[in-house]
């Protein structure tokens, strides 16, 4: 199963407002990450955990907040975005051993930021 | 610092072509690893092939092919008699790193568009 979930698929909020996407993997991998993606750009990365431990903070605004509870899920809270946060919100994991390997990517969160 | 170049943005073709997407990167270590990603339009990033800087061997999955030559920097890949499911945006990646700490750094993304 190289299935990644995340939930929901579409998101709309108000620059006040908190809410969280969520994302789930269980095929025992142990890197998660989150990217952002613009419309006809590439995924940026955001954050990357590795065991559960954040490695990888791409100086990412503290309006988001990652979080990973345990080894399959991985969350990220949002508190006060502005509109330019808009875009499709990314989850992937990978294996971590003598990688890098290849990363399994959900289908994305469309977030709108009203 | 490593770049990934994918000249080509836009691409068309009529079903049951051939096509090549280009890719060509940068990077000043002897270890890395090249990666393919296909992105539909439903937005999920598929995982396509893994290749590492020591196989330059080139590499077949049905109508799908990679021709990777370091001599040149590139790693193209074409797709045989181009079905219209094929339409999609079509993202190379590099990663220089191991392990969790990997980062991925995409190209700009070809966008394909296979005609009935």
């Amino acid at each position: 199963d190289t299935e990644v979930t995340q939930t929901p698929k579409h998101l709309v909020m108000g620059m006040t407002n908190k809410k969280s996407l969520k994302c789930e993997q269980h095929m025992g991998h142990r890197a998660m990450y989150w990217y952002k993606q613009k419309a006809k750009k590439p995924p940026e990365l955001m954050f990357v955990y590795s065991y559960e431990k954040l490695s990888i903070n791409e100086s990412v605004p503290s309006r988001f907040s990652p979080e990973c509870p345990n080894s399959s899920l991985l969350n990220l809270h949002l508190h006060a975005l502005q509109p330019e946060d808009s875009a499709l919100y990314l989850c992937a994991s990978s294996q971590v051993i003598a990688g890098p390997y290849e990363q399994y990517f959900g289908p994305g969160t469309r977030l709108t930021v009203t | 610092a490593q770049k990934v170049t994918q000249a080509q943005t836009e691409i068309s073709v009529v079903e049951k072509e051939d096509v090549t997407l280009d890719c060509v990167y940068e990077t000043r270590d002897t270890t890395y690893y090249l990666f393919w990603y296909k992105q539909p339009p439903s937005g999920e990033l598929v995982f396509l092939i893994r290749r590492n800087s020591f196989d330059e061997q080139n590499e077949i999955s049905g109508r799908y092919s990679w021709n990777f030559q370091k001599s040149t920097s590139s790693f193209n890949f074409t797709i045989t008699a181009s079905q219209v499911v094929d339409s999609a945006v079509y993202f190379c990646a590099l990663s220089e790193d191991t392990g969790a700490n990997s980062k991925l750094t995409f190209g700009k993304g070809i966008t394909l568009s296979v005609r009935p």
